[in-house]
């Protein structure tokens, strides 16, 4: 079973702060690190995929950079609103066996107006 | 396009029962999954199929059976319910399995067993 961690569990913050957070997976066997949002009573819905080691993308004011070399994805927010509020999710895909995303257990932002 | 649908929503079940949820997707996608979602824990794979005819175990393949004879079709049958099972299942697709493909989700279905 592959080990894919992100921390904080959850994270607090007010209305304008901007915030990161973190998935940590397997350097080696590399395929592909996916980010998911996940809002409450909904479906988990993409956000990226990475796939090349110092890969940053960008969606408003949401971003994410990758290092495969040493296993991480940073994902950050840019001045947080109440709407972004959500869990968000990154799944690894290895190599070998890239039909079996592992997920990790998410971080959930909560954002106070 | 509907994307992806399971039904039903909600099910509560006995122990020992057994059920099939269903999962559909009208975005001719070669891959699905089943997973579950646990309190506090992010989404376990059950079962994955990368197309009409193949299919195969994830993480947490104990306790339920797949099959994909259809492209469209995904159904994920739990033979004998046991209270273990209680959890959120979500049906996902993606395009292929070849290249970096996001996955779609469908609503959930929500399960209860007692």
């Amino acid at each position: 079973i592959l080990n894919v961690e992100q921390s904080p569990q959850s994270l607090h913050v007010q209305e304008g702060d901007s915030t990161n957070f973190t998935c940590s997976f397997p350097s080696s066997n590399f395929y592909a690190l996916h980010w998911y949002r996940w809002e409450t009573a909904k479906s988990p819905e993409a956000l990226f995929v990475m796939t090349l080691n110092g890969d940053e993308k960008k969606k408003g004011r949401i971003s994410a950079t990758l290092n495969t070399k040493e296993g991480y994805s940073y994902l950050y927010i840019k001045g947080s609103q109440p709407e972004d509020s959500a869990t968000y999710l990154c799944a690894f895909q290895g190599i070998t066996n890239a039909g079996k995303s592992t997920f990790g257990d998410g971080t959930t932002l909560t954002v106070k107006p | 396009n509907a994307g992806v649908t399971q039904t039903p929503k909600f099910q509560v079940l006995k122990t020992g029962q057994s059920m099939t949820l269903q999962c559909a997707q009208d975005m001719n996608h070669e891959y699905m999954s089943w997973y579950r979602q646990d309190p506090g824990m992010g989404l376990r794979l059950i079962h994955y199929s990368v197309g009409a005819g193949i299919t195969d175990q994830g993480e947490v393949p104990n306790g339920y059976n797949v099959s994909r004879s259809t492209t469209e079709d995904f159904p994920l049958r739990l033979l004998s319910a046991a209270p273990s099972q209680t959890s959120v299942y979500f049906c996902a697709s993606s395009y292929s399995l070849d290249s970096y493909n996001e996955q779609f989700f469908g609503p959930g279905t929500r399960l209860t067993v007692l």
